[in-house]
């Protein structure tokens, strides 16, 4: 079974700092290029940072450039999204997705439930 | 920065045929996805690659595209297609993906 489960979410000042960490299990974690992808309230989805399945192409959201960092680590099925300068407008539920990997022999969608990252005073 | 256009809600009564919309310039060369989420849930993808269902859903989500304009259609509507709808899709460059704002889909 497929599963991942994002973790490291909380209440942060502004400014401050959060790692977002998601563990993946169930299928060839090293082969798909990963993203978060996050939901603020009231909002709708929003795409923040994607990587390459080895880890050596990255892109960011501009809202989130310079600020936020992403990387993953494939002998442990992980991947990790490290927040920094945090703020008010980055409350949102924070998901880890591969985001529609399609072959054809399918397409293959995976996302965790969400960690939520509030920040606030 | 890219951008992908979509009507902020939709209504229709159960068994009408709904129609969600999303607009962007590199449409015709870049494929659109569609996901439905409901509330407090993950998204789950309906369509891929403009028409494509993923197995397990249902025959009713058809997907079409015609210039800079991609179409979700659902066909005969029921209570449970409420939700948010969004389109995703990237840009020119392939390397930045972006989601529409949404559409909200009321089954009533």
């Amino acid at each position: 079974e497929v599963q991942m489960v994002e973790s490291g979410g909380g209440l942060v000042q502004p400014g401050g700092s959060l790692r977002l960490s998601c563990a993946a299990s169930g299928f060839t974690f090293s082969i798909y290029e990963m993203n978060w992808v996050r939901l603020a309230p009231g909002k709708g989805l929003e795409w923040v940072s994607s990587i390459s399945s080895s880890g050596s192409i990255i892109y960011y959201a501009d809202s989130v450039k310079g600020r936020f960092t992403i990387s993953r680590d494939n002998a442990k099925k992980s991947l990790y999204l490290q927040m920094n300068n945090l703020r008010a407008e980055d409350t949102a539920v924070y998901y880890c997705a591969n985001l529609a990997y399609c072959s054809t022999t399918g397409c293959y969608d995976y996302w965790g439930q969400g960690t939520l990252v509030t920040v606030s005073s | 920065s890219y951008e992908l256009t979509q009507p902020p809600s939709v209504s229709v009564s159960p068994g009408q045929t709904a129609r969600i919309t999303c607009s962007g310039d590199e449409l015709p060369k870049k494929y659109a996805y569609w996901y439905q989420q409901k509330s407090g849930q993950a998204p789950v993808l309906v369509l891929y690659e403009d028409s494509k269902r993923p197995s397990g859903i249902p025959e009713r989500f058809s997907g079409s595209t015609s210039g800079t304009m991609a179409t979700l259609t659902i066909t005969g509507a029921q209570v449970e297609d409420e939700a948010d709808y969004y389109c995703y899709s990237t840009d020119s460059s392939g390397n930045h993906r972006v989601f529409g704002r949404g559409t909200k889909l009321t089954v009533l």
